[in-house]
Parts: structure tokens; C-alpha cells; sequence
């Protein structure tokens, strides 16, 4: 099975940097996502890490590092929309395909 | 143009009752999936097809029964429903993962099923 840890919630100033870390122990490693979920709104993709190291995309950074079974979400320049869920996924090979199991989500509260 | 569109939006329905959820997907993705949601917004992979084929099968309830009539449609059958099916019920579709292949899970809007 899968172990998935990430905090259950953080709180954060508009503009600055935040970094929701995320600790996993698994099998069959195939790599992890992150995802963002607005209160009522589904789940949408942010980033997602292979290989060990840092993946960008724009104010979104996502690091991994598979020996130690932890990923990290960094967030720059927070802005008031950035208040969300965000989800911790691992990937694990299962029936042919991929299996995405994931953590109970950190919850970010952006203030002034 | 909606990429994944679930059918209905809220359910609400008594105990013992049979009730169906409707997913449909335009992305031309090969894999679809359901997921439930608790109260403590938990997301749970429950079933995913590959090109109709049933390829996860979780430790559901036999009262969930999935049926897949072509690749772009993956819909979820409840029968005798209890309260603590209480849940959203979130569809997915993603491109064929492939051995070592990663493509992200586009969600629907999901359906929010309240059983009293």
C-alpha cells in the first residue's frame, strides 16, 4: 500500500513564497503529481515530477526526490486565488495502467 | 466546450434506492476513472476503464457497478444506496499512461450525492 503525508492546512501572506511539502512511501514508484481543488471545484493539475529534481512552471515549482520519498510544492508570489486544496498524488503501476493514490491535502489560506 | 461533463450535478435520493451517475470526456483520452470524495475530502480511486476494459478495481462495494459503453463515456450504477455513500463523485479521463508513462487526470465537475 501507500503511505502519503502532507500538513492539513497553512496559512500565508499575499505576495509571499510557500512551500507544502509531502512525504510518500510506496511500491512500484511511477512518479508524483500535485493538484489544486477550490472549495466545491474539482480537482486540476498543477505539475507532476519523474525524475529527481525541480520541474517550473510559471509562479508553480515542484521538487522530488525519490530516495527520500519527498516531493515539495513551492509557491512564489502568492496572489488571494491561490487559497485552495493542494494534493499530493503518487503514481503506482496497477493493472496496466497508472494508479494515482493521494494525500488528505493541504489546505492554504492566503491573507492580506 | 466542456472537457469532462458529469451528469447530474446533485443527487439527493433516500436509503435503498438505485441511482446512476454519467461521465463523458471529448478530450479523445483513452483511460477514464471514478474517484469519491468524504466529507473530509478524502479522494479515493474507486474504478478505471482502458478503451472500455476494466483496469482498477478498488475494494468497493459490489453495489457499485461501472459500465463503460465506448472509451468517451464511464458511468457509475449504485444500487441500494446507504448513507454513507454520502459523497462527490469525481470522473477523470487521461491519455493512455503507458509502462513508465505519466499523463495528468483531467476531472469532471463532479457529482455530489447526498443520501438520507
Amino acid at each position: 500500500g501507500q503511505n502519503i503525508d502532507q500538513p492539513t492546512e497553512m496559512t500565508a501572506t499575499e505576495g509571499a513564497i510557500v512551500q507544502i511539502n509531502c512525504t510518500y512511501q510506496t511500491s512500484g514508484f511511477n512518479g508524483l503529481f500535485w493538484y489544486q481543488q477550490h472549495a466545491g471545484e474539482a480537482p486540476t493539475f498543477l505539475s507532476y515530477n519523474v525524475l529527481d529534481g525541480l520541474e517550473e512552471k510559471g509562479r508553480f515549482s515542484s521538487f522530488l526526490s525519490r530516495s527520500k520519498g519527498y516531493s515539495y510544492l513551492l509557491l512564489k508570489e502568492l496572489q488571494m486565488k491561490d487559497s485552495a486544496s493542494y494534493l499530493c498524488a503518487v503514481a503506482v503501476e496497477a493493472g496496466g495502467g497508472n494508479k494515482l493514490t493521494f494525500g488528505t491535502g493541504t489546505q492554504l489560506k492566503v491573507e492580506l | 466546450d466542456t472537457a469532462v461533463s458529469q451528469t447530474p450535478k446533485y443527487l439527493v435520493t433516500q436509503m435503498g434506492n438505485d441511482k446512476s451517475i454519467k461521465c463523458e470526456q471529448n478530450l479523445g483520452h483513452d483511460t477514464m476513472y471514478w474517484y469519491k470524495q468524504d466529507s473530509k475530502k478524502f479522494l479515493k480511486i474507486m474504478f478505471s476503464y482502458n478503451n472500455k476494459e476494466l483496469i482498477i478495481n478498488e475494494t468497493v462495494p459490489n453495489r457499485f457497478s461501472p459500465k463503460s459503453p465506448d472509451k468517451a463515456h464511464l458511468n457509475l450504477h449504485i444500487n441500494s444506496l446507504e448513507l454513507g455513500d454520502s459523497a462527490v463523485y469525481f470522473c477523470a479521463s487521461s491519455a493512455s499512461p503507458g509502462r513508465g508513462g505519466l499523463n495528468e487526470q483531467y476531472f469532471g465537475p463532479g457529482t455530489r450525492l447526498t443520501v438520507t
